[in-house]
């Protein structure tokens, strides 16, 4: 049982702005932890997409960016392209058990 | 070049005992923590534990507690998952991944562990 919620599914038009929420509680993200982001393409390993809240690694597209609010995070694909059609998870550290967790992932298709 | 190179794919019995392997290369093995996670097949990933190469302090989720042991031997760069008595449920798809210290920012290519009679 995950203890980051998202939204099991969000879909747009090629070159439309999507959102995928990631919503915590105070032991996670509202304690003030940071949040990453990774994108799970089909049959392929997780690859980290965010981190730290908005930061994004070497070679990831500036379509994508992250952000953080209270208990809650989001991540923002602007411009949405057929190859980003992928599962993403948000991730962050929880205190009450002393360890990372990850969010319940969120399809993306491009209609 | 940072590179994690996971032992190849388990097809076991249940009550039979694995062990699978993550190779590191390219960075300190002993200067980062390394993580497994889980990934049953259509659903999620699960953090079960993460092991610091250095002292071997290893931390584990409290739903893998018990279930699983981690361990690492910093004279060959390797990192193991292990069970002792595997059931049917432990059939998924297992990555190991270096923590950075917060996020994961290598990832193995993953270890397909399949359990059945």
């Amino acid at each position: 049982q995950s203890v980051l919620t998202q939204p099991p599914s969000v879909s747009g038009a090629p070159g439309q702005r999507v959102t995928i929420s990631c919503t915590g509680s105070s032991s996670n993200i509202g304690a003030g932890y940071n949040v990453h982001w990774y994108q799970q393409l089909p049959g392929t390993a997780p690859k980290l997409l965010i981190y730290n809240n908005s930061n994004r690694p070497s070679g990831v597209p500036d379509r994508f960016s992250g952000s953080k609010s209270d208990t809650s995070a989001s991540l923002a694909i602007t411009g949405l392209q057929a190859e980003d059609e992928a599962d993403y998870y948000c991730q962050s550290y929880d205190n009450s058990l002393s360890g990372s967790v990850f969010g319940t992932g969120t399809k993306v298709t491009a209609l | 070049e940072v590179q994690l190179v996971q032992s190849g794919a388990e097809v076991k019995k249940p009550g039979e005992s694995l062990k699978i392997s993550c190779k590191a290369s390219g960075y300190s093995f002993t200067n980062y923590w390394i993580g497994w996670v889980r990934q049953m097949p259509g659903k999620g990933l699960e953090w079960m534990g993460i092991i610091y190469p250095g002292d071997s302090d290893t931390r584990y989720s409290p739903s893998f507690q018990g279930q699983v042991i981690i361990s690492a031997d910093k004279s060959i760069n390797t990192a193991y998952l292990q069970w002792s008595s595997l059931k049917a449920s432990d059939t998924a798809m297992y990555y190991c991944a270096r923590l950075r210290p917060q996020d994961f920012d290598y990832w193995g290519q993953g270890t397909l562990v399949t359990v059945s009679s």
